[in-house]
């Protein structure tokens, strides 16, 4: 079945520890991008990427960090510089950039700080 | 500042009855919105996606409506079952800007379907 893994489903960092989360499809999208989602809020982009080796900052890119080496694939690592990092976070992947191609979520991760 | 709200923020219903959720927006240029279904601890699933020239689409039990006019959108739940219970979320895709333009989301309705 095609679609996009993330993992892990719940990831505990300590304070000042980087933490890397994985993004996964297999559904040969072009874009693929990370949310951040917040009790209350709507979904908030942090990073998005149209083709291979290349990213964009989205919203609220700051003490996250991302790469694109395979088409894949698009891990994001959550730094020590972010300071509020525990959240959902949701990958996603769309076919081209026509407005009304798919846009497919995965089942995301919560993170947490102990 | 491109905005999407969605009320009520929660809602209580019992299984067996219908219910309608709305989306009011103020995206600009509107290219089309889409609500999602969002189990908890899970990713959204889209339920239907409409374009300007639509005013309805249905898949199942959902129903959604668009009035481009008044950049309002409502989404109808018939003969809820418990399963329903989920967040339900309104998007709407941005034209403007990047050629991947940008989806803007609400914050959802948070449903709660007892038997």
């Amino acid at each position: 079945d095609g679609g996009i893994t993330q993992s892990p489903k719940y990831l505990f960092r300590k304070e000042g520890q980087n933490v890397t989360l994985s993004c996964e499809q297999n559904l040969n999208h072009d874009a693929m991008y990370w949310y951040r989602q917040d009790p209350g809020q709507g979904l908030r982009l942090i990073y998005y990427s149209q083709i291979v080796n290349d990213f964009q900052k989205g919203d609220i890119a700051e003490g996250y960090s991302v790469s694109r080496e395979k088409k894949e694939s698009f891990p994001l690592t959550v730094t020590s510089a972010q300071k509020n990092p525990t959240a959902f976070y949701l990958c996603a992947s769309s076919d081209s950039g026509a407005s009304n191609y798919g846009y497919t979520f995965g089942s995301g991760t919560r993170l947490t700080v102990v | 500042k491109n905005q999407v709200e969605q009320s009520p923020q929660s809602l209580i219903i019992l299984e067996g009855k219908n219910c309608t959720l709305q989306c009011n927006y103020t995206v600009s240029p509107f290219s089309n919105l889409r609500w999602y279904k969002q189990d908890t601890g899970r990713g959204p699933v889209s339920l239907t996606i409409m374009t300007f020239s639509e005013n309805t689409k249905s898949n199942g039990r959902y129903t959604a409506t668009l009035d481009a006019d008044t950049k309002q959108s409502s989404l109808h739940i018939t003969a809820s079952q418990l399963s329903d219970s989920a967040s339900y979320i309104c998007v709407v895709w941005n034209a403007g800007g990047t050629s991947y333009g940008k989806l803007t989301f609400g914050q959802g309705t948070i449903l709660t379907v007892h038997p």
